[in-house]
């Protein structure tokens, strides 16, 4: 069964501060992972998506990284702001090689408090 | 939130009572889909559509009903037969239903039924 864990499940830290969450997945055959924001209460933002041969993608502050061998993934939050206050949720495409639905599974997420 | 708008933002229903959330999308995609938030748990998908005047069950279809007549709206009615409906719904589209393409989010609606 295809699966995606993240952890930790829930994570305060002070307003400047770096931070690591961390995805691990057991989706097969794998085609791409994405990591969104989603603030309370509002539908989630893609932040990155990398596909099997893509070790690291930026996006601003966020910076993303997959090992594919390993099937883990995290993204680094540098120099965090208030603004990062969300839940990040992971999610791994498989690839689907008959019929057109694409699959994806999704991790419960991370819920981030920056504070000051 | 892209081009993708839900209503409403909050729905309260009586049981028993069927009803239906809408989304709309002005992005010119082909595939559209529900999903289902509970606390805890990662999103589940409810319905898809590939195309207009065609869709398909997701992992968690009981008790939904679903329709695509035009490209641009696929709306969702969650029926009486559906056990535990209180949960927060969001709907997504993308170019194509293929694993390559982003799928974008709408904000959602949060249906409360007592």
């Amino acid at each position: 069964k295809n699966q995606v864990e993240q952890s930790p499940q829930s994570l305060i830290i002070l307003e400047g501060k770096n931070c690591t969450l961390q995805c691990n997945y057991t989706v097969s055959p794998f085609s791409n992972l994405r990591w969104y924001k989603q603030d309370t209460g509002r539908g989630p933002v893609s932040l990155t998506i990398m596909t099997f041969s893509e070790n690291t993608k930026s996006n601003g502050r966020y910076t993303a990284t997959l090992d594919a061998d390993t099937k883990q993934s995290s993204l680094h939050i540098t120099a965090s702001q208030l603004s990062d206050s969300a839940s990040y949720i992971c999610v791994v495409s498989a690839l689907e090689d008959t019929g057109t639905a694409s699959k994806l599974t999704f991790g419960t997420g991370t819920r981030l408090q920056v504070t000051l | 939130d892209g081009g993708i708008t839900q209503s409403p933002k909050y729905l309260f229903r009586k049981e028993g009572q069927n009803v239906t959330l809408s989304c709309e999308q002005n992005l010119n995609h082909d595939a559209m889909y529900w999903y289902r938030q509970d606390p805890g748990q990662g999103l589940r998908l409810i319905y898809y559509s590939q195309i207009v005047n065609d869709f398909q069950k997701g992992d968690i279809a009981e008790g939904y009903s679903v329709s695509r007549e035009k490209k641009e709206s696929f709306p969702l009615t969650v029926t009486s037969a559906q056990k535990n409906p209180t949960a927060f719904y969001l709907c997504a589209s993308s170019r194509r239903d293929r694993e390559r393409y982003e799928q974008y989010f709408g904000p959602g609606t949060r249906l409360t039924v007592t």
